[in-house]
């Protein structure tokens, strides 16, 4: 149990243009979604937090309008970069905490390659 | 704040040999620690993690860890390292009072030679 889907795997587009990323607890509700960016060779990131219902919460440094996040209901929180540009290339990966089970562990998804041309 | 400190970019071992893989962290309150494994184009999967109790963590694929409060580390270990270990290697901290997220260190590569 406790598997975290990310959809898709890989996009490619045009500068300007926005992207939307999905992320799906399959077999849990979660009550929180965190959501990383990881640049090659380098740890992960955190962008920021989503709760169920609310707005997230953004870390330092993250433009919340240029990274849209909704956290619509418990199995599902998307990340829309909008007017994407070459720098917004990278690796993004959300992760989840179950509503019934521990706070303190996270499951991640499998990871969306960014790449804008 | 909470950080978290990896000193090896890179660790080799050879295959049956025993691997550590070293990781050190600062809260400000107790912490709960993680380290998590990350393949290719792969998001992380978790291996264990230290909440309270034994000091001595065991987790996925016979992996574990050992929680020393007075060194304030929490180092990775296997007894027989295999080919299939090979990975990226990420100790994570959070912070059971004042944190709500995780920091993740920079995270090792591990590569076992046959």
């Amino acid at each position: 149990g406790a598997v975290v889907s990310q959809h898709p795997s890989r996009v490619i587009c045009k500068s300007g243009t926005s992207v939307k990323i999905e992320c799906r607890s399959l077999d849990f509700q979660a009550t929180t979604m965190f959501w990383y960016r990881q640049f090659p060779k380098q740890s992960l990131m955190l962008m920021a937090t989503s709760n169920e219902g609310s707005k997230a919460t953004y870390e330092q440094g993250v433009e919340k309008d240029k990274f849209l996040i909704n956290h619509a209901s418990l199995t599902l929180s998307t990340l829309t970069v909008t007017s994407a540009h070459p720098e917004d290339s990278s690796f993004y990966i959300c992760s989840a905490i179950r509503k019934r089970g521990s706070p303190d562990t996270q499951y991640f998804g499998p990871g969306t390659r960014l790449t804008v041309l | 704040a909470q950080s978290v400190a990896q000193p090896e970019d890179q660790v080799n071992v050879a295959e049956g040999n025993p691997l550590t893989v070293k990781c050190t962290y600062s809260v400000s309150g107790n912490p709960y620690l993680f380290w998590y494994v990350q393949y290719p184009n792969r998001g992380l999967q978790f291996l264990l993690k230290y909440i309270t109790g034994d000091n001595l963590v065991k987790g996925s694929y016979g992996f574990e860890a050992e929680f020393n409060k007075s060194q304030t580390s929490f180092h990775l270990k296997k007894p027989s390292a295999l080919v299939s270990d090979s990975a990226l290697y990420f100790c994570a901290v959070r912070d059971k009072v004042y944190g709500q997220n995780f920091v993740f260190g920079p995270g090792t590569r591990l590569s076992v030679l046959p």
